[in-house]
């Protein structure tokens, strides 16, 4: 079963346009953590946000987490091409075991 | 690059065949978990080893086991090979304190496995 789940499952965008994705789980956490993976290749790790952090950025990222509605989102500002993705959220809560949602499939049109 | 390097990284093999793959972790890192990821879905969580043990284990059943060596690397074993077990095998490494993680996770490129 996964415990995220990311919205939307689909984002088309210009290049320069922000991106927005949203992540809600179901379980209290330990830390929820953002991940990339292009074309079915490894995934990269974007950001990791403890559960008592409420917003943290990485250069053109931003993450958000609110703990009492269970939810996460992920910024893009500034897409570029490059930026065309599955980006996914994982939840950490026992140990170091990740447990994924679907992903959000991003296009970012030049 | 992150470091931790997967083998093969693509396999086809027929039905009720056994299949081993192998992970090679970041320096350093003393946990290692796999994953299996069917095509256009999240990664679902097979099993972790902290320490050369087993330290938590996904809804797999008993023939997907596996290995973690003194060196922190590792093999992801399948028996009994079925169609639905085609997917991407990913390998992450961590460094746990303790057992618990609060650090990211490094994957490997995954090994791409064809069941026929």
């Amino acid at each position: 079963s996964q415990q995220g789940e990311e919205d939307p499952q689909a984002l088309s965008i210009q290049e320069g346009e922000n991106a927005t994705m949203n992540c809600s789980y179901k379980t209290s956490i330990n830390n929820l953590q953002w991940y990339r993976q292009n074309s079915g290749r490894g995934l990269v790790h974007l950001i990791l946000i403890r559960s008592n952090e409420r917003e943290k950025h990485s250069g053109r990222l931003r993450v958000t987490l609110d703990t009492s509605k269970k939810s996460s989102s992920l910024l893009i500002t500034a897409s570029r091409a490059a930026d065309t993705a599955s980006y996914f959220c994982a939840t950490v809560s026992a140990g170091n075991k990740l447990t994924f949602g679907g992903g959000t499939r991003v296009l970012v049109k030049p | 690059e992150t470091g931790v390097t997967q083998s093969p990284t693509h396999l086809i093999k027929t039905r009720g065949q056994q299949v081993t793959l192998r992970c090679s972790s970041q320096s350093g890192h003393n946990t290692v978990s796999w994953y299996q990821q069917a095509l256009g879905q999240g990664p679902q969580f097979i099993f972790q080893y902290y320490r050369e043990e087993e330290n938590g284990r996904g809804n797999f059943p008993p023939r997907f086991s596996g290995l973690q060596f003194p060196n922190y690397s590792s093999e992801l074993n399948v028996n009994a090979l079925e169609l639905d077990d085609s997917a991407l095998y990913l390998c992450a490494s961590s460094l746990a304190v303790g057992g618990w993680g609060n650090t990211e996770a490094f994957f490997g490129q995954g090994t791409r496995l064809t069941v026929v």
